[in-house]
């Protein structure tokens, strides 16, 4: 089994909706990350979490809100979508000990 | 200002030839460095990482990559590339804190 999971996989949703995406993981780390990545920027954090209580902005969070459920569940939020939020979603965890982070397959997310 | 850049947005290369894929940040100071590939459909896989000691560093799938403080720069290298290379191969730096990744590489590989 992934070590980190990513529902949905694939979303189509319209202008003005709510939609959450979430994701889950198996190993035990404390921090966890949601970036989006479009063709020709690479990835951007949106927003990261290092504990239960401890919810940070990333560089693009305008638009998006994040809840930290768990240790193990962090999910992201478009309180009400735009086209230009259509992109691939990405959730990452890492241990501060070994400074790797662990990535998610992504969700797919198409706004119309 | 903290940046990644990677120059090459697309690079072709046939089956069998080697590879150099450039990297090059702007830090405040020594990062910790990594290569992640995303093969189509894909999550990212971590290939090296660099945070101290011997600048040259050996990843999976055959590949390594040289740090060079002087240029500031981290690239990645393979001698023979294999069809199952091509993928999209992206830069990061950063602390253990938090990632900046480049823009990526997409490569092709042709038989």
């Amino acid at each position: 089994d992934a070590d980190v999971t990513q529902t949905p996989r694939n979303r189509i949703t319209k202008t003005g909706k709510r939609i959450m995406l979430e994701c889950s993981q198996t190993k035990g780390h404390d921090r966890m990350y949601w970036y989006r990545q479009d063709p020709g920027l690479g990835l951007r954090l949106i927003y990261y979490s290092f504990d239960v209580k401890d919810i940070n902005k990333g560089e693009i969070s305008d638009g998006y809100s994040v809840s930290r459920q768990a240790q193990a569940k962090f999910s992201l939020s478009l309180e009400s979508a735009i086209p230009n939020q259509t992109a691939l979603y990405f959730c990452a965890t890492s241990d501060p000990g070994h400074t790797e982070q662990y990535f998610g397959p992504g969700t797919r997310l198409t706004v119309t | 200002a903290q940046s990644v850049t990677q120059p090459d947005i697309h690079i072709t290369v046939s089956e069998g030839a080697s590879l150099e894929l450039r990297c090059n940040y702007s830090y405040g100071a020594t990062p910790y460095l990594f290569w992640y590939v995303q093969s189509p459909g894909q999550g990212l896989q971590l290939l090296l990482k660099y945070f101290s000691g011997d600048t040259l560093v050996q990843g999976i799938k055959g590949f390594e990559a040289e740090f060079k403080r002087s240029q500031s720069s981290f690239n990645l290298r393979k001698p023979s590339v294999h069809w199952s290379d091509a993928a999209e191969y992206f830069c990061a730096v950063g602390t253990t804190d938090k990632l900046i990744f480049g823009t990526g590489t997409r490569l092709q590989v042709f038989p």
